[in-house]
């Protein structure tokens, strides 16, 4: 079935290092969500990307969708403790003109060390 | 708050029972989706409506689990039969659209013994 790949699977930089994970499809999407969840919470809403080659900012956070609709990434510049989480990318089917449910994947946790 | 509504929080049940797990979306919003999470793991995919309809039921993962939503407003999860493997948090989420943010649930956690 439809698979949303994330990488890497955890990630443990130094305050203000940067921070990078990426996402990938196997098929063409029609958008993507970026969610992060922090420890014992639920997944909160970052961003939607929905135009090939789209680039958004978010202070911090840099998010991309790929070229082709399958793949992106976020990026974190100089992360901070409050960056901590888990973060997931949800990639939305495109069923025909109809949309369809968003697949997530598994997620990068990313712990801070201060 | 109006935000996104599960009940129980919390359910423990042994082997064999039978588990409704209820969500009450924000008010206004048309799809309704329902996911479970294992720790360390991504939220899987299990039905998604669009108002009363399921628009997508692929996630399902056999025929012991049924989700309603009569009114295209609040929906249960029925889980008949409950097995060790089901034990997960199960979260609901809710958008505007088909096609908007996901805005989700505290979950519910169920285990089953």
């Amino acid at each position: 079935g439809q698979q949303v790949m994330q990488i890497p699977q955890y990630q443990h930089v130094q305050e203000g290092e940067d921070f990078t994970t990426y996402c990938n499809s196997s098929t063409t999407l029609s958008n993507i969500q970026w969610y992060k969840q922090r420890p014992g919470g639920h997944p909160v809403f970052l961003i939607q990307l929905v135009k090939s080659g789209e680039v958004k900012k978010q202070k911090r956070l840099t998010f991309q969708f790929g070229e082709a609709k399958k793949n992106s990434s976020l990026h974190i510049t100089a992360t901070q403790t409050t960056d901590v989480g888990t973060y997931f990318c949800a990639g939305r089917l495109n069923y025909g003109g109809s949309q369809g449910n968003l697949i997530f994947g598994k997620g990068t946790k990313l712990s801070v060390k201060p | 708050g109006a935000g996104v509504s599960q009940t129980p929080s919390n359910k423990v049940t042994e082997k064999g029972k039978y588990v409704e797990l209820r969500c009450d979306p924000i008010s206004g919003h048309t799809a309704l989706y329902w996911y479970r999470q294992s720790l360390g793991q991504g939220p899987e995919f299990l039905i998604y409506f669009q108002g009363t309809g399921a628009a997508d039921d692929s996630g399902l993962p056999n025929d012991r689990f049924f989700a309603v939503r009569p009114e295209g407003s609040v929906s249960t999860l029925k889980i008949q039969r409950t097995e060790r493997g089901d034990s997960a948090v199960y979260l609901c989420a809710s958008s505007l659209g088909a096609t908007g943010e996901l805005f989700f649930g505290e979950g519910s956690r169920l285990t089953v013994l």
